[in-house]
């Protein structure tokens, strides 16, 4: 099974603040790599597929790169609504998920 | 507009069993694949079974091997999973998600809200 590790499991930013999160594979995957945004008490949204192709109706400030095993999220210009937690998720040999990480207010 | 709706969940006993049901709209149900994802209380996600659009890949995750099974009526735009032996780690929200595609191994472009499981005696 391939696994994924994100770090750091807790992120705090500020609104404006550039920050990343960064997604390692246990194994080579391509670029079959997915992120998504959780809210509170709601379901994951996608907003990230193929390691960098952004979902329609994503902002642009959100940006996906890497291939093989190391990948990151980066979000540029940090917006209120962007607190959450985020997962990246591999699709080369099924699918598995990182273990999340929570993106709060500093 | 794609919907997913879950229902089934609820409290069981552990060793019981339960059958989760997904109705799906808006799309040609048959030409994806669907999932079984779940969510235990302040966790992460975790992928428990996969169906592709015409249930010949199945697949599951470790931790339900030979006890939980999914299904799929695509008559009925509706998938299943019934889970046999529960035990208390089972617990969590379990979600419907869609496929991109339908093979099963792409990424998930659609969720339910989820129908909570709570195993406990």
């Amino acid at each position: 099974d391939i696994q994924m590790t994100q770090s750091p499991s807790t992120l705090s930013a500020s609104v404006g603040d550039r920050v990343t999160i960064t997604c390692r594979a246990s194994q080579s995957i391509s670029t079959w790599l997915a992120w998504y945004q959780q809210k509170p008490g709601k379901a994951p949204n996608l907003l990230i597929y193929k390691a960098s192709s952004l979902k329609r109706g994503v902002p642009s400030r959100i940006s996906g790169s890497g291939s093989g095993t190391e990948f990151t999220l980066t979000i540029s210009s940090l917006q209120p609504d962007d607190f959450a937690t985020y997962y990246c998720q591999q699709y080369n040999t099924y699918s598995s998920f990182g273990q999340g990480t929570k993106l709060e207010i500093k | 507009e794609v919907q997913l709706v879950e229902s089934g969940g609820g409290l069981v006993q552990p060793g019981r069993s339960l059958r989760l049901s997904c109705v799906a709209s808006g799309f040609t149900f048959d030409e994806y694949a669907m999932h079984w994802v779940r969510q235990a209380p302040g966790k992460g996600l975790e992928r428990v079974s996969t169906v592709s659009w015409n249930s010949a890949g199945i697949d599951y995750a470790d931790s339900v091997k030979g006890r939980f099974t999914i299904s799929r009526d695509n008559a009925k735009n509706s998938l299943y999973l019934q889970m046999n032996s529960l035990r208390a780690e089972d617990t969590a929200l379990y979600y419907c998600v869609k496929d991109a595609f339908g093979s099963g191994q792409s990424y998930f472009d659609y969720w339910g809200q989820g129908t909570p499981v709570t195993v406990s005696s």
